[in-house]
């Protein structure tokens, strides 16, 4: 069955330097919603969208900002970064709310 | 808001054994309750999930247990497996919202 995929897989960046995560939802699910993991933690909603709207926001820094596409692919872009941003970054799909969040594999990014 | 606790950080088994894995949380608005499995390197894994209109659900060799008067959740695995070997999150979201809030993590190690 088809996954959520992320790219890239790892991204090394320097900081100030800007960022972009993509994120390609299962086919006919309509809300992707974006997480950070720092190392041993849970991880932490960030903002998610419902029909390329956004919907819900949590814990974004000003920093960070996302979309939806019409394709209903996501991209989380990231600027001014800072090594506290070092995490893995998870976009997750599901179909309606209430439903269960599918996760893709994550983003690793380093910021040196 | 909503916060989501575990009461072990670590759980060792022996192979064969019943794991049990639990979960407190403070929101008793809570409505939708999901268990993930999290293998290192790789996104949240859905196991099973559970509304606030049941308070047991069974899968295969895992079951869930919802206790709404005390906020608690739990986890059991039966007949444990070296590949259960992993981190175990509760994650549970209001009625009305789509947003999962994680717990943390529980890490269980299951030794042959």
């Amino acid at each position: 069955a088809a996954g959520v995929i992320q790219s890239p897989r790892h991204l090394i960046k320097e900081k100030r330097e800007t960022a972009t995560l993509k994120c390609y939802p299962i086919p006919r699910h309509d809300t992707v919603y974006w997480y950070q993991q720092g190392p041993g933690q849970d991880p932490q909603f960030l903002i998610s969208f419902y029909e390329k709207m956004q919907s819900d926001k949590g814990s974004i820094p000003d920093r960070f900002s996302a979309q939806q596409f019409s394709d209903y692919h996501s991209e989380l872009n990231m600027s001014s970064l800072e090594l506290g941003d070092s995490a893995l970054y998870f976009c997750a799909s599901s179909y309606g709310r209430n439903s269960p969040l599918h996760f893709g594999n994550g983003t690793r990014l380093t910021v040196t | 808001g909503e916060s989501v606790g575990l009461h072990l950080p670590t759980l060792s088994v022996q192979e064969g054994d019943n794991s049990i894995i639990n979960c407190a949380y403070s929101n008793s608005a809570s409505d939708y309750f999901i268990w993930y499995k999290q293998e290192s390197g790789k996104g949240p894994q859905f196991i099973i999930d559970i509304r606030s209109n049941m308070d047991k659900r069974q899968g295969q060799r895992v079951t869930v247990l919802l206790n709404k008067t005390v906020k608690h959740l739990s986890l059991q695995i039966a007949a444990t497996q070296p590949g259960d070997s992993a981190v175990y999150f509760c994650a549970v979201t209001p009625l009305g919202y789509s947003t999962l809030t994680f717990g943390k993590g529980t890490m269980l190690l299951v030794s042959p």
